[in-house]
């Protein structure tokens, strides 16, 4: 996990507050992903980001959530008007390109707490 | 739809002896397996891949084995340490995807 890092690593959000998630990737590393646990489930993907473009968003919720990955600075996942399903555990990964066979690198994680 | 499916939520091992964790897949399109290591609380850490045009990869006390025609592969671990104790995640990706699709996970315990 060395080198992805998140922040803040446990966050504390009232129902309809905005979150915002932070990730700056390993260096070198110009692909940054976003992924969320759920409680006793998998990671699943959310999106992914090159800098200063979303490559693939599929997995986003339609409504209320966001990604950047701008020319400088970390990536954020911002969570607008928090309900408490959005509690969970949310990893960034990174990788230097974009291939297939690419292994990719995942930070500490932001748990997310909405009450 | 579960495209990737660990169906052993939990696993119990002797110190010492192999652990076989089991990873089944239904997508044909994936072409490259992960296995990733999960402790309470930090984020998963890259353990073993393999690619598709292999059945089987080894690294130290890890070997992962695909078997494509069953959409099978597992995770071998010898000899098993107390510090496995963790939660394996097996991960598939295909061409140019970019997007790992996990199974649930199986919590690995390793028994003094």
């Amino acid at each position: 996990n060395a080198g992805v890092m998140q922040n803040p690593r446990h966050l504390v959000r009232r129902r309809g507050q905005e979150a915002r998630l932070r990730c700056s990737p390993m260096k070198g590393h110009s692909h940054v992903y976003w992924y969320r646990q759920l409680p006793e489930e998998g990671l699943k993907f959310m999106v992914y980001l090159q800098k200063e473009n979303i490559i693939d968003e599929s997995g986003m919720p339609k409504e209320r959530f966001s990604a950047e990955f701008p020319k400088e600075g970390p990536s954020i996942l911002r969570i607008q008007q928090v309900v408490r399903g959005d509690s969970a555990a949310y990893f960034c990964a990174s990788s230097p390109r974009a291939s297939s066979g690419n292994t990719i690198y995942f930070g500490e994680g932001s748990w997310l707490t909405v009450v | 739809d579960q495209q990737v499916k660990q169906n052993s939520p939990s696993l119990s091992v002797q110190e010492g002896r192999i652990s076989i964790l089991n990873c089944d897949y239904t997508n044909s399109m994936f072409d490259y397996f992960l296995w990733y290591k999960k402790y309470p609380a930090e984020g998963p850490t890259f353990l073993i891949s393999i690619s598709s045009i292999k059945d089987k990869n080894e690294d130290g006390r890890f070997t992962v084995f695909l078997n494509k025609s069953a959409k099978h592969l597992s995770l071998h671990i010898v000899p098993s340490q107390p510090g496995d104790s963790a939660v394996y995640f097996c991960a598939a990706d295909s061409e140019g995807a970019q997007k790992l699709v996990f199974g649930q996970g199986t919590r690995l315990t390793i028994n003094p």
